[in-house]
């Protein structure tokens, strides 16, 4: 069965030190992988995407993950925090056929001065 | 702007009382998706359609129905048999190929009182 597992269910980091959120996902073929952003009351935002190609994809707000398909992950990394980027991130995989998405539980994010 | 609108944003029901949930989206999207979403659980799918006049349940579909009269709006029926209905809920549109991601409503959130 397909499932998306974020062992973090929070996490505190300084602004300006780094970021790394993790995904580990089980999926029988290929995966599609998606990370998303929520702030508090809001809708989910889409932050990057993996179809295939270069492991490594760049999304927005100086966001990048890197697929690694040996250790079925999908990291979520920001070299520097901003306050702003406190939120809620989830990490989805998508059905190749079907059209399902299977989502993560999600990682708090706190930002402190 | 193409989108996803959600109405109402906050929803007060007494108990006992059925109320439903507007989710209508102007960007040509064949499938559609409602989402609950409840503190450390996620998101979990209550349904989903993937083409007018056709729905399927999801994993928490029990106390819920939908329509699908429609290619731009899904409406979801919270019904007196949904024994917690306050939560947070998620309105979500795919194009329904491969390889592309899911859009979000900015969500409603019910509240029994």
């Amino acid at each position: 069965a397909q499932s998306v597992t974020q062992p973090d269910i929070h996490i505190t980091v300084s602004e300006g030190a780094s970021l790394e959120l993790r995904c580990n996902y089980s999926y029988g073929a290929t995966p599609y992988l998606f990370w998303y952003v929520q702030s508090p009351g809001q809708g989910l935002q889409l932050l990057l995407k993996y179809f295939s190609g270069d492991t490594l994809v760049q999304g927005i707000k100086g966001f990048e993950a890197e697929f690694k398909r040996s250790q079925s992950s999908f990291n979520l990394r920001k070299p520097s925090v901003h306050w702003s980027d406190a939120a809620e991130y989830f990490c989805a995989v998508g059905e190749q056929t079907g059209n399902q998405f299977y989502f993560g539980t999600g990682t708090s994010l706190t930002v402190i001065p | 702007d193409g989108g996803i609108t959600q109405s109402p944003k906050y929803l007060f029901r007494k108990e006992g009382q059925n109320v439903t949930l507007s989710c209508e989206q102007n960007l040509n999207h064949d499938a559609m998706y409602w989402y609950r979403q409840d503190p450390g659980q996620g998101l979990r799918l209550i349904y989903y359609s993937q083409i007018v006049n056709d729905f399927q349940k999801g994993d928490i579909a029990e106390g819920y129905s939908v329509s699908r009269e429609k290619k731009e709006s899904f409406p979801l029926t919270v019904t007196s048999a949904q024994k917690n209905p306050t939560a947070f809920y998620l309105c979500a549109s795919h194009l329904g190929q491969a390889a592309t991601e899911a859009f979000f409503g900015q969500g409603t959130r019910l509240t029994v009182v």
